[in-house]
């Protein structure tokens, strides 16, 4: 595609659900990246693949976070048991090469919304 | 991220004026990103610097990072109105280039 695609842009869930959020890189992105933003901050770091290999998933918040990209495209984010805590908008980001010394696009991202 | 530092935190300046935002790093940066954000919206890539003293421009935005490679600022000449929005630094603080820090943002308001 042109761009990054998140979906979907909002999702509201109820505390305790389970969620999964998608991304679509930019097609031949070798490297795909989540990060968490919470209102009013800069992005978090969450986790870095590498084709399919997650390379660094030292930013997860918890064991209840988990994220795949089997084929080395489409990368799924899934929250388990959500809680209120884990409302934010969740960004995906792909880079062309190995790592980030390229430029980076970013998705439109998700707003995670936990009632 | 208390590792790197933007100020201010938000700013407001009136149309056709300059306006400066500040970066810095408690430790030496392997590579600094500055990106544009509208509310609600994904991250637009601006200007990416790795080498010490570098500096980028791209129609009336400045971006310089220092010999030190610890501070970088974006100067923005002339301010429009399309120059509001939310203004990201983030940096590489490793030799993985896979995990970016990034600061807390400026908020920059043009008013006419």
């Amino acid at each position: 595609g042109a761009g990054v695609s998140q979906s979907p842009r909002y999702k509201v869930a109820k505390r305790g659900q389970d969620v999964a959020l998608r991304c679509d890189p930019i097609s031949g992105h070798v490297s795909l990246f989540w990060y968490q933003q919470a209102l009013g901050q800069g992005p978090e770091f969450l986790t870095y693949f590498q084709n399919e290999a997650q390379l660094d998933k030292s930013g997860l918040p918890s064991d209840r976070f988990f994220a795949e990209r089997p084929e080395g495209s489409v990368s799924t984010l899934k929250i388990q048991r959500t809680q209120q805590e884990d409302s934010a908008v969740y960004l995906c980001a792909s880079t062309k090469l190995g790592a980030f010394n390229t430029e980076a696009f970013f998705g439109q991202g998700t707003r995670l919304t936990v009632v | 991220s208390q590792e790197l530092e933007q100020s201010p935190q938000s700013l407001i300046v009136q149309e056709g004026k300059n306006l400066t935002i500040n970066c810095t790093s408690s430790k030496t940066l392997y590579g600094l990103y500055w990106y544009k954000q509208k509310y609600g919206e994904g991250l637009i890539f601006l200007m990416m610097l790795q080498k010490g003293g570098e500096e980028k421009s791209h129609e009336k935005i400045t971006a310089k990072l220092d010999e030190k490679k610890q501070q970088s600022s974006l100067h923005i000449t002339a301010s429009q109105p399309s120059h509001a929005g939310i203004y990201l630094c983030g940096a590489a603080l490793t030799d993985s280039w896979g995990k970016l820090q990034f600061g807390a943002g400026t908020q920059v308001v043009v008013t006419p």
